[in-house]
C-alpha cells in the first residue's frame, strides 16, 4: 500500500521559512521512474506545482519560485522535505506531496497540509 | 495565470456527456503525450483519472476518457453521476525548464 504524508507548521510568520516533510511508505524514491514532488493550492485558486525529486537524486523547480525552494531527501526514513524561504501571505496555501510516476504523472497524492502565512 | 487554459466551469444532466478543454502550447500539451487529468473534491487530495493523454489508471471508470489534438487536450465525462461533481486539473510536461504545469481547474456541476 503506498501512502505519503505531509507534516509541518500550520502557522509561519512572513519572511520565515517553512519546513515541509512528506513521509511515505509502499514506495522506494530510488526506483527508476519514480519520485516524490510537492505542489500547493492557494484557497479557491488552482494546483501549482512547486519541485520534483527524481529517483537520481536530480531535482527540478518551478521557474517562479527556484530561488526560494530546496528539495532534498532522507532515504533512511522515507522522507523527502521542502524548505520554502522568506514566506508571505501569498503562500497560504494546502501543500501536498505526491508520487511521481513515468510520463509526469503524480499518482499518489498525501492528504496535503494547510500552512497559513500571518504575523 | 496558469499555464494552460481550462473553461471555469462545465455542467451537464446526470447520464450526459460533458467535454472539458486543455489548451497549452507547443512547449508543453503540443509537445508532448504527457498530459494528466486529476480530480479534485472539496477538502480532498487531488486523484489522478487520466494519464499519458488518455490512459485510465486502475480503478477508474471507462466514463472518463482523454484525447489531444494539437495543443488542445480534452477530458470527457460520460454518463455523468452525482459523484463526478468535483473540481478537475489538466497538467502537461513542460520539458526541462518546468516539470510539469497545471491547469486553472474546472468546476464540473452535476444538475
Amino acid at each position: 500500500q503506498i501512502t505519503l504524508k505531509e507534516s509541518g507548521p500550520t502557522l509561519v510568520k512572513p519572511t520565515q521559512t517553512l519546513t515541509l516533510t512528506c513521509t511515505f511508505s509502499g514506495f522506494s524514491v530510488t526506483t527508476s521512474g519514480l519520485g516524490v514532488g510537492w505542489i500547493r493550492q492557494p484557497p479557491g485558486k488552482a494546483l501549482e506545482w512547486l519541485a520534483l525529486l527524481y529517483w537520481d537524486d536530480d531535482k527540478s523547480y518551478s521557474p517562479s519560485l527556484k530561488n526560494r525552494l530546496t528539495i532534498t531527501k532522507d532515504t533512511s526514513k522515507n522522507q523527502v522535505v521542502l524548505t520554502m524561504t522568506n514566506m508571505d501571505p501569498v503562500d497560504t496555501a494546502t501543500y501536498y506531496c505526491a508520487r511521481k510516476n513515468v510520463a509526469a504523472r503524480f499518482d499518489y497524492w498525501g492528504q496535503g497540509t494547510l500552512v497559513t502565512v500571518s504575523s | 495565470q496558469s499555464a494552460l487554459t481550462q473553461p471555469p466551469s462545465a455542467s451537464g444532466s446526470p447520464g450526459q456527456s460533458v467535454t472539458i478543454s486543455c489548451t497549452g502550447t507547443s512547449s508543453n500539451v503540443g509537445g508532448y503525450n504527457y498530459v494528466s487529468w486529476y480530480q479534485k473534491h472539496p477538502g480532498k487530495a487531488p486523484k489522478l483519472i487520466i494519464y499519458e493523454v488518455s490512459k485510465r489508471p486502475s480503478g477508474v471508470p471507462d466514463r472518463f476518457s482523454g484525447s489531444k489534438s494539437g495543443n488542445t487536450a480534452s477530458l470527457t465525462v460520460s454518463g455523468l453521476q452525482a459523484e463526478d461533481e468535483a473540481d478537475y486539473y489538466c497538467s502537461s510536461h513542460a520539458g526541462s525548464n518546468s516539470f510539469v504545469v497545471f491547469g486553472g481547474g474546472t468546476k464540473l456541476t452535476v444538475l
